[in-house]
C-alpha cells in the first residue's frame, strides 16, 4: 500500500523544539522529504534524506528516519512564528516507479509567541 | 532548485467552463508533473507531463477532463475541463530535475474555486 500517515496539529511556544512525525508504509521509497506550505502558498522543500540514512541535519532542521518502523521526524530546534505552516512528509521511488511522490496527510504547526 | 511560476495564480470560474493553467520554469527540466490539492487535503499526483508524448495520468484522472500539454522542456500547460464545483482546488505544478534525482520542486499554486 502506499499510506502516509501524520498527525494533524502540533502547537508550541516561541523557542521550543518541535516534532513532527509521520509514518509509511512502503518500504520500496528511496527519499524522503519534508515540505512546508504557508497560507496560500505552494510548496517549499525543506529537507530530504536518503533511504540509506539514518539522521540529516540542516540548520535548524533534524531528520531522523527508523526504516525499520517506517518511521519519519521533523525536528524544528528553536522554533519561531515564521515556522507556522503545514508541513508534509512525502516518500518517493515507490515499487521502483521514481519521481511520483506521496504525500502525508499534513501537520499544521501553531507557534505560539 | 529551480524558479517556477504559474498562471493564473487564483481563478473563479463558472460550472460547465475550462480553465487552462500555465507552468514555466526557468530552465530546461525532463519531468514535470501536476498535482491537485483539495481543500484542506494533501497533494494528489494527476499526471507526469511528457515532452513529445502523451501524460501519464494516475488512476482516477484521465486525459478528457484533465488534458494536459508539454510542447517544450520549459512550458507546460493542464486543462480543467467541463468544470464542476467539486474542481475546486489549488493546482500545483512541480518538476524534478532529472530521472535519477526524485526530487520536486514546486511551483506557487493556482487556486480555483468554481460556482
Amino acid at each position: 500500500g502506499e499510506d502516509v500517515e501524520q498527525s494533524l496539529f502540533l502547537s508550541v511556544r516561541e523557542g521550543d523544539s518541535s516534532v513532527i512525525n509521520c509514518t509509511y508504509t512502503d518500504s520500496s521509497s528511496t527519499y524522503l522529504y519534508w515540505y512546508k506550505q504557508e497560507p496560500g502558498a505552494g510548496l517549499q522543500l525543506l529537507t530530504y534524506i536518503f533511504s540509506n540514512m539514518d539522521m540529516k541535519q540542516d540548520q535548524r532542521l533534524t531528520v531522523l528516519l527508523n526504516k525499520k518502523d517506517k518511521h519519519l521526524s521533523l525536528r524544528i530546534a528553536d522554533t519561531q512564528t515564521g515556522d507556522s505552516a503545514i508541513y508534509f512528509c512525502a516518500e518517493s521511488g515507490i515499487g521502483g516507479a521514481t519521481n511520483k511522490l506521496i504525500f502525508g496527510t499534513g501537520t499544521l504547526l501553531a507557534v505560539q509567541p | 532548485s529551480a524558479v517556477i511560476s504559474q498562471k493564473p495564480s487564483r481563478d473563479i470560474c463558472q460550472r460547465g467552463t475550462s480553465l487552462t493553467i500555465q507552468c514555466q520554469v526557468d530552465s530546461q527540466v525532463t519531468m514535470m508533473f501536476w498535482y491537485r490539492q483539495q481543500p484542506g487535503q494533501s497533494l494528489t499526483l494527476i499526471a507526469t507531463a511528457n515532452q513529445g508524448s502523451e501524460a501519464t495520468y494516475e488512476s482516477g484522472f484521465v486525459i478528457d477532463k484533465f488534458p494536459i500539454s508539454r510542447p517544450n522542456l520549459t512550458f507546460s500547460t493542464l486543462t480543467v475541463s467541463n468544470m464542476s464545483p467539486e474542481d475546486s482546488s489549488i493546482y500545483l505544478c512541480s518538476v524534478g530535475r532529472t530521472p535519477s534525482t526524485d526530487t520536486q520542486y514546486f511551483g506557487p499554486g493556482t487556486r480555483l474555486t468554481v460556482l
